[in-house]
């Protein structure tokens, strides 16, 4: 079992639904991160949140919305998607201070399918 | 801008042959971080190694070893006597020195599939 959990696991919604993936984690960090992965690309960073601040926002459209309302908790709420945002959705945290080794912790993602 | 090459998508091999996953980078960072990641069919991705810029040593843990040429700009990863568990996609990334708040925000290649048949 990792320290990063995400739910739920599988995620079907339609592009009216709005739905929102739960990410938390148990290892006393202090960064989280959104990460997209889809087919035959590369994982792409998506936010950033470091001592609940979001320090990155990489151009993510505005139907992706993140929260962050403590340092063990990162939410993205997702509405009005379309068929290309289907992909699995990754969490991720770190120590976010001068302890940072660089080290990932993944949770297992959230796969979303949007019809 | 920052960007990983891992030019092989699949590679199959027999159980306890040896097996190299390539991995290329540019940058224009003087100062950077190299890692390799392993994503088992659960999902979760599971960190092996960083490198610092500056480190050109060359590493080994047990089976896993890590080659890391800066005149090329390549990491590459090597399994030795690989087994039926090492299989999984492999990444690749990259990131340059944290901002001050201290997250590293790392670019990945599109990762290898490494298949090991018994």
């Amino acid at each position: 079992e990792t320290g990063v959990t995400q739910t739920p696991r599988h995620l079907v919604m339609g592009m009216t639904n709005k739905k929102s993936l739960k990410c938390e984690q148990h290892l006393g960090h202090n960064a989280m991160y959104w990460y997209k992965q889809s087919a035959k690309k590369p994982l792409e960073l998506m936010f950033v949140y470091n001592f609940k601040e979001q320090t990155e926002n990489n151009s993510v459209p505005s139907r992706f919305s993140p929260e962050c309302p403590n340092s063990s908790h990162l939410f993205l709420h997702l509405h009005t998607l379309q068929p290309e945002d289907s992909a699995l959705y990754l969490c991720a945290s770190s120590q976010g201070n001068g302890a940072n080794t660089g080290e990932l912790f993944f949770g297992e993602g959230s796969r979303l399918t949007v019809l | 801008a920052q960007k990983v090459t891992q030019a092989q998508t699949e590679i199959s091999v027999v159980e306890k042959e040896d097996v190299t996953l390539d991995c290329v980078y540019e940058t224009r960072d003087t100062t950077y971080y190299l890692f390799w990641y392993k994503q088992p069919p659960s999902g979760e991705l599971v960190f092996l190694i960083r490198r610092n810029s500056f480190d050109e040593q060359n590493e080994i843990s047990g089976r896993y070893s890590w080659n890391f040429q800066k005149s090329t700009s390549s990491f590459n990863f090597t399994i030795t006597a690989s087994q039926v568990v090492d299989s999984a996609v492999y990444f690749c990334a990259l990131s340059a020195l944290p901002s001050g708040a201290g997250s590293y925000q790392l670019t990945f290649g599109k990762g290898t599939k490494l298949s090991v048949i018994p």
